[in-house]
């Protein structure tokens, strides 16, 4: 367990709506990054968060959008979702935003779109 | 130039063999290498990380090999075991990049799918 959580777990949704990832860092890490994993793509950083404040964009899409609390947990918002969308949603947490902090992932989310 | 080339795309070993897994590099503003592990439904975890200053590091069953001038680095896996099966993800990153936006981002190879046979 990393401690790093998020949820849902599991998410299935129908083409144009809108959904809401959450995730809690471990206790203490200042900095959250999504990632999404799907078959074609591998594995790709869409958007990282430290202390509240954006700090790096990946190639997310416009109709992607996400923010950190001031608790610190982040929320990844997708909207009009298509088809393409289904992947797997994960969060990482590090204590900073530098490249030599080790990001832990949480379990992450399923996200279908049928 | 942002890429991270991983091979092979799968691998079977026997119990006890050394699987190595190779990853390359073109962008030499990378200076933080980890290696993820990642079961079927699981997140990924974080194995072990190198920074370029280093040639090799191990730990426990795990090392790193770093080729700096090559831009190549390798995880061998020592006396594998079945529960080593898994999907194993070679990553990079920076500590910044142009305009200071890439502040550990994690760019990762396309992932290789390991099974050892007992």
């Amino acid at each position: 367990d990393s401690g790093v959580t998020q949820t849902p777990k599991h998410l299935i949704t129908a083409t144009g709506q809108r959904v809401t990832l959450r995730c809690s860092p471990r206790s203490g890490d200042l900095s959250v990054y999504w990632y999404q994993q799907s078959l074609d793509q591998g594995l790709q950083f869409l958007i990282q968060y430290y202390n509240g404040e954006e700090r790096a964009k990946g190639n997310i899409l416009e109709r992607f959008s996400a923010q950190q609390f001031p608790d610190l947990h982040s929320e990844l918002n997708l909207s009009s979702l298509e088809l393409g969308d289904s992947a797997l949603y994960f969060c990482a947490s590090s204590p900073g935003a530098g490249a030599f902090y080790e990001q832990y992932f949480g379990p992450g989310t399923r996200l279908t779109v049928t | 130039q942002q890429q991270v080339k991983q091979s092979p795309q799968s691998l079977i070993v026997q119990k006890g063999g050394i699987p190595i897994i190779n990853c390359a590099y073109e962008n030499t503003a990378f200076d933080y290498f980890p290696w993820y592990q990642q079961f079927p439904g699981k997140g990924p975890a974080l194995l072990i990380a190198i920074r370029p200053d280093v040639s090799e590091k191990k730990e426990g069953r795990f090392t790193i090999s770093f080729n700096k001038s090559a831009k190549q680095f390798s995880l061998h896996i020592m006396d594998s075991q079945p529960g080593d099966s898994a999907t194993y993800f070679c990553a990079a990153s920076m500590v910044s990049g142009a305009g200071g936006t890439s502040y550990g981002k994690l760019t990762f190879g396309q992932g290789t799918i390991l099974t050892v046979h007992p």
